[in-house]
């Protein structure tokens, strides 16, 4: 168990509204991500993040921002819900930025966009 | 193009059927490769690090192995509680971020 707990774990909301997904551990790892899982696609980040107020993007983070206010904490905004962000969504961990940097997922968050 | 991909897609055993899955990459550098484990409804579960091409590492009923050009995770004797889709990343160059494959979804049959 990775320590690591995501709520909402399913949510439906409506086009055009703002979604909040959160992530909180309690391992202290310094790094934090968001991945998007979709059928064909596999695993894609969205946006990750170094440390505190630290935050970058990845290969999808278009309609998404982040913010970590605190170590434990990594919120995920969709801005403006479509449809097209209907997936279930992973919250990762790792302690270290270097070789052998092994991710530890949450359990997901199902999000449905009607 | 894909830098890391798996093979098959799919694959369906029967119990005892022992195979191998195929994670192939074409990164420079490698710094890991990581094997996980899926199951329907849940999160990725850390499975094995591999560092260099001819490291091997053993977990009950899986081995996983490296060459310079791919990995494979050997099922031995699987059972039906080993249905679950497998992941494959690939760690390399300056980045510290894995790029994952699309995955082989395995089910054992009893």
């Amino acid at each position: 168990d990775a320590g690591i707990t995501q709520s909402p774990r399913h949510k439906v909301t409506e086009t055009g509204t703002p979604v909040t997904l959160r992530c909180h551990q309690t391992e202290n790892h310094r790094y934090m991500y968001w991945y998007r899982q979709d059928p064909g696609h596999g695993l894609r980040l969205i946006h990750y993040s170094y440390g505190v107020k630290d935050t970058d993007k990845g290969e999808v983070s278009d309609g998404y921002s982040v913010s970590r206010s605190k170590t434990e904490d990594f919120l995920l905004t969709l801005e403006s819900a479509t449809s097209s962000q209907t997936s279930v969504y992973f919250c990762a961990i790792s302690e270290s930025g270097s070789s052998g940097n092994t991710i530890y997922f949450g359990e997901g968050s199902w999000l449905t966009v009607v | 193009e894909d830098q890391v991909t798996q093979s098959p897609e799919a694959l369906r055993l029967q119990e005892g059927e022992s195979s191998s899955l195929n994670c192939s990459y074409t990164v420079s550098g490698l710094r890991g490769l990581f094997w996980y484990r899926q199951d329907p409804g849940k999160g990725p579960e850390f499975l094995f690090t591999l560092y260099s091409a001819g490291e091997e590492k053993e977990k009950e009923r899986l081995k996983a192995t490296l060459t310079k050009k791919e990995s494979f995770l050997h099922i031995t004797a699987p059972k039906p509680e080993d249905s679950a889709t497998y992941l494959c990343a690939v760690q390399a160059g300056g980045s510290y971020i894995p790029t994952f494959g699309r995955g082989t979804s395995l089910i054992v049959h009893p």
